[in-house]
């Protein structure tokens, strides 16, 4: 049950791609389908953004996505806006009933 | 519309116990798998532990298994973690999640939790 590995930060201008991975192993990110990525803004619980390696939740804009290869997934923002600045986190499942979640990425927009 | 509300959060000694509640509404809270995720001030995000909609399946991180407990009432739509022999490092904030497919769609805004003397 170790943290799943994201860089501690990263940044981009507005309009730019940025995108974060994941890297965990093939006892967790690269056993199954099952990562998601949590958006959380300061003082704010965090917030859905993507499910099941690709999938948006209802409301979530297409500037998000979401891939896998082998054991790292990755998030990519593109369009990047000011309100895209916040801490993202990856969730995986890591076998049986259990999960474990990425250290956590911070994303600033310059 | 889809609520949780965390209660239960309190300043507590080391050895100490303390008992969250969450209380759920605006779904079949029966139906779905409930987690408790905690988050250390100003640092990352942890899995606690999970439990299906049933009652059973309870899963745990290592670091608090025989520790904590998680139980549901599904008669009063409430998720409960019982934490039992608290520790410094256990000081964070509790949130309890709903499910979908193996991702947490709905949060509580949390519960504070310090183990302090």
């Amino acid at each position: 049950q170790s943290a799943l590995t994201q860089p501690a930060s990263v940044s981009g201008s507005p309009g730019q791609s940025i995108t974060i991975s994941c890297t965990g192993s093939s006892s967790d990110v690269g056993y199954d389908n099952l990562v998601s990525w949590y958006q959380q803004h300061p003082g704010k619980a965090p917030k859905l953004i993507i499910s099941e390696v690709t999938k948006r939740p209802s409301g979530v804009s297409d500037r998000f996505s979401g891939s896998k290869s082998g054991n790292t997934a990755s998030l990519t923002i593109s369009g990047l806006q000011t309100e895209d600045e916040a801490d993202y986190y990856c969730c995986s499942h890591a076998g049986g009933n259990t999960n474990a979640f990425g250290s956590g990425t911070k994303v600033t927009v310059l | 519309e889809v609520q949780l509300v965390e209660s239960g959060g309190a300043l507590v000694q080391p050895g100490g116990s303390l008992r969250l509640s969450c209380a759920a509404s605006g779904f079949t809270f029966s139906q779905y798998w409930m987690t408790w995720i905690r988050q250390t001030p100003g640092m990352g995000l942890e899995w606690v532990a999970t439990l299906k909609g049933d009652g059973s399946g309870e899963a745990y991180v290592d670091s608090v298994r025989g520790r904590f407990a998680i139980s549901r009432d599904n008669a009063k739509n409430s998720l409960y973690l019982q934490m039992d022999s608290l520790r410094a490092e256990d000081t964070a904030v509790y949130y309890c999640a709903k499910h979908t497919i193996w991702a947490f769609d709905y949060w509580g805004r949390g519960t504070l939790v310090t183990v302090s003397s």
